[in-house]
């Protein structure tokens, strides 16, 4: 079955670490995305790629960092200059506007 | 600028009574709506979507939403709920020409027995 695999599921971070989460798709969707999700705050935009080698900041791209070298994956990278990292972290993929987006499972990212 | 508002942070409803989830948004232009449904520790599910055509949409497990362009509002409904409908319900929004996607900040519902 074709879908989204983000790994771990749970990751914890020691002060001055940087971290990766994995996200890889077999979807062969060209755009994935990068979303934060805190408690009653709905989900907000990290990073967004539509295309191999190329990225786009979101909304809240401070603290984070992103590549994409090949189409099934898109690692989010986060620093030790993200103070608050404590999240849900969601990747999501594309196929072509305006059709919806798939959700991976997701990575919960806590502080040691 | 593009925004989407989920006015009810939680939604207490008796299984098998009828629920309505409010979503607005806004927006100047042409929009793509989206109801996403999301278990706990668990990715978003697509449970249905607007992209143009009949303004009543169906979606999976027996939810419909109908998009409503005079008052920039995107409702789910169900007719009966069940306690598996328990979990948090995300709308959103996606305008013409761009690449990004706005979500409500979300719904939680929780359907006692």
């Amino acid at each position: 079955d074709g879908g989204i695999t983000q790994s771990p599921k749970y990751l914890f971070r020691k002060e001055g670490q940087n971290v990766t989460l994995s996200c890889e798709q077999n979807l062969n969707h060209d755009a994935m995305y990068w979303y934060r999700q805190d408690p009653g705050q709905g989900l907000r935009l990290i990073y967004y790629s539509q295309i191999v080698n190329d990225f786009q900041k979101g909304d809240i791209a401070e603290g984070y960092s992103v590549s994409r070298e090949k189409k099934e994956s898109f690692p989010l990278t986060v620093t030790s200059a993200q103070k608050n990292p404590t999240a849900f972290y969601l990747c999501a993929s594309r196929e072509a506007v305006p059709m919806p987006q798939h959700f991976g499972d997701g990575t919960r990212l806590s502080i040691l | 600028a593009q925004s989407v508002t989920q006015l009810d942070s939680q939604v207490p409803v008796f299984e098998e009574a009828p629920v309505e989830l409010r979503c607005n948004y806004s927006s100047s232009v042409s929009v793509y709506l989206f109801w996403y449904v999301q278990y706990p520790n668990q990715g978003l599910q697509l449970l249905l979507k607007y992209l143009s055509g009949s303004t009543l949409v169906k979606g999976i497990n027996g939810f419909e939403a109908e998009f409503n362009k005079s008052q920039t509002s995107f409702h789910l409904r169900k007719p009966s709920v069940h306690i598996s409908d328990t979990a948090e319900y995300f709308c959103a929004v996606s305008e013409a020409g761009t690449y990004k996607y706005i979500f409500g900040t979300g719904t939680r519902l929780k359907v006692l027995a």
